[in-house]
């Protein structure tokens, strides 16, 4: 059974690019969500995906979008971006919607210079 | 507005010994309640969960406790190992969708041998 993957695993962007983050969910998994874990803090819900639609969003911009893919990986994109963008961001799956438990991967660490 | 808050941002025990971890919520929407351990350059790792609908569940030397009038649950570790030095997240969750989380900022737990 293949595991949550998530790449690539460290980025470094210049604020006003683009950013693609991707997340390749477990086998048998239809739902993906998307967090920001900030140093220091706990991770902060963005966004969630199932079945190629966006299922709930966080309180956080446009800027911040996503898609999944009928194979059920799934991309995070982030516009514009910020100093205060630099995080960590994982990925989680999960089947169904959210009602079984959630499988995180080991996170794209993005620095903005 | 932090809904899930845990106020201690560090925790020494030793091995052997018993260690508890605290967390206060907000939200009386929250109706499921999951405990994560984090590694540094992993993702999350569930620990333990429990339903609003009970007061206690135990999983091997993990317990989780839940006091619905205080919006308080903790966790339990006995006997604390080395191994469990980590960052523990609770987390809460409305509808039993675990892919839509809320974080706590964390407990740093160091267990000295």
């Amino acid at each position: 059974e293949t595991g949550v993957t998530q790449s690539p695993t460290h980025l470094i962007k210049t604020r006003g690019q683009q950013v693609t983050l991707r997340c390749s969910s477990q086998s048998g998994h239809n739902t993906v969500s998307w967090y920001q874990q900030a140093l220091g803090q706990g991770p902060q819900f963005i966004f969630q995906y199932y079945r190629e639609e966006e299922n709930g969003r966080g309180n956080f911009p446009p800027r911040f979008s996503g898609l999944q893919f009928p194979n059920y990986s799934s991309e995070l994109n982030v516009n514009a971006l910020e100093l205060d963008d630099s995080a960590l961001y994982l990925c989680a799956s999960s089947f169904g919607r959210g009602d079984t438990e959630a499988f995180f991967g080991q996170g794209t660490r993005l620095t903005v210079v | 507005d932090q809904q899930v808050k845990q106020n201690s941002p560090s925790l020494s025990v030793q091995e052997g010994r018993i260690s508890i971890l605290n967390c206060d919520y907000t939200n009386s929407m929250f109706d499921y309640f999951l405990w994560y351990k984090k590694y540094p350059a992993e993702g999350p790792t569930f620990l333990i969960s429990i339903s609003s609908i009970k007061d206690k569940n135990e999983d091997g030397r993990f317990t989780v406790f839940l006091n619905k009038s205080a919006k308080h649950l903790s966790l339990h570790i006995v006997p604390s190992q080395p191994g469990d030095s980590a960052v523990y997240f609770c987390a809460a969750t409305i509808s039993g969708n675990t892919g839509k989380l809320i974080f706590g900022q964390g407990t740093t737990l160091q267990v000295k041998p």
